[in-house]
């Protein structure tokens, strides 16, 4: 079974241009996430899915990011425009329900911003 | 409010034993999950706690004390692989992670 895949791997912009990332989770999984990790940290929540509702956004910058989830399966994170701060890893994560006993986590979108 | 505190960093010899602990303040709160990342790596899994107790999955061990909000993972016959990166992460619906804690395992 395929794990969560994420795309790109890498992306390089220059400050000011948008960008996107795009997740696709593990099958069956309802409740996706959406990650930022700076180097040395742990991840951060940025929003969080339950099917295709954003029921957890309060960590999203909505000035300048916008997420979706369409038909409750895959699901992209936008930035317009970038910023330096912005460059990290953007990880994307699912599970099964609710608790989140366990998420699976895809191999993130390493954004750098020059 | 949520909060969580991990040790920073630890250090241990390879084969030893080392125990790595968590306390939370969280709402919420259904469990404690741990997770492990290497360096440029995904978190991966490593386990569940809902119950108070101790969790025995091979080498790791994971323990929870609701009443105490406090957890702790117990790695034991320490490999140089062990090296990375562990986060508690306690799901309440959201899994918010803390700053984690840096395990380098020495030979």
């Amino acid at each position: 079974e395929a794990g969560v895949v994420q795309s790109p791997r890498y992306k390089i912009i220059e400050k000011k241009q948008p960008v996107a990332f795009w997740c696709n989770p593990i099958s069956g999984h309802n409740t996706l996430y959406w990650y930022l990790q700076n180097l040395g940290q742990g991840p951060e929540l940025l929003i969080r899915y339950e099917n295709e509702e954003a029921v957890d956004d309060s960590q999203l910058p909505k000035d300048r990011f916008s997420a979706e989830r369409l038909k409750g399966v895959d699901s992209t994170l936008k930035i317009q425009p970038a910023e330096l701060g912005d460059s990290a890893v953007y990880l994307c994560a699912s599970s099964l329900g609710g608790t989140a006993a366990e998420a699976f986590f895809g191999q993130g979108t390493r954004l750098t911003v020059v | 409010g949520q909060s969580l505190e991990q040790p920073s960093e630890v250090t241990a010899v390879e084969g030893a034993i080392v125990q790595i602990n968590c306390t939370y303040q969280t709402s919420g709160f259904y469990g404690l999950s741990w997770y492990q990342q290497h360096d440029g790596g995904a978190p991966t899994f490593l386990s569940y706690n809902a119950l108070d107790g101790l969790e025995e999955t091979g080498r790791f061990s994971s323990f929870l004390s609701r009443s105490d909000s406090y957890g702790y993972l117990l790695l034991q016959e320490l490999q140089m692989k062990d090296s990375a990166s562990y986060f508690c992460a306690p799901s309440g619906g959201k899994l918010i992670f803390g700053s984690g804690t840096r395990l380098l395992v020495r030979p």
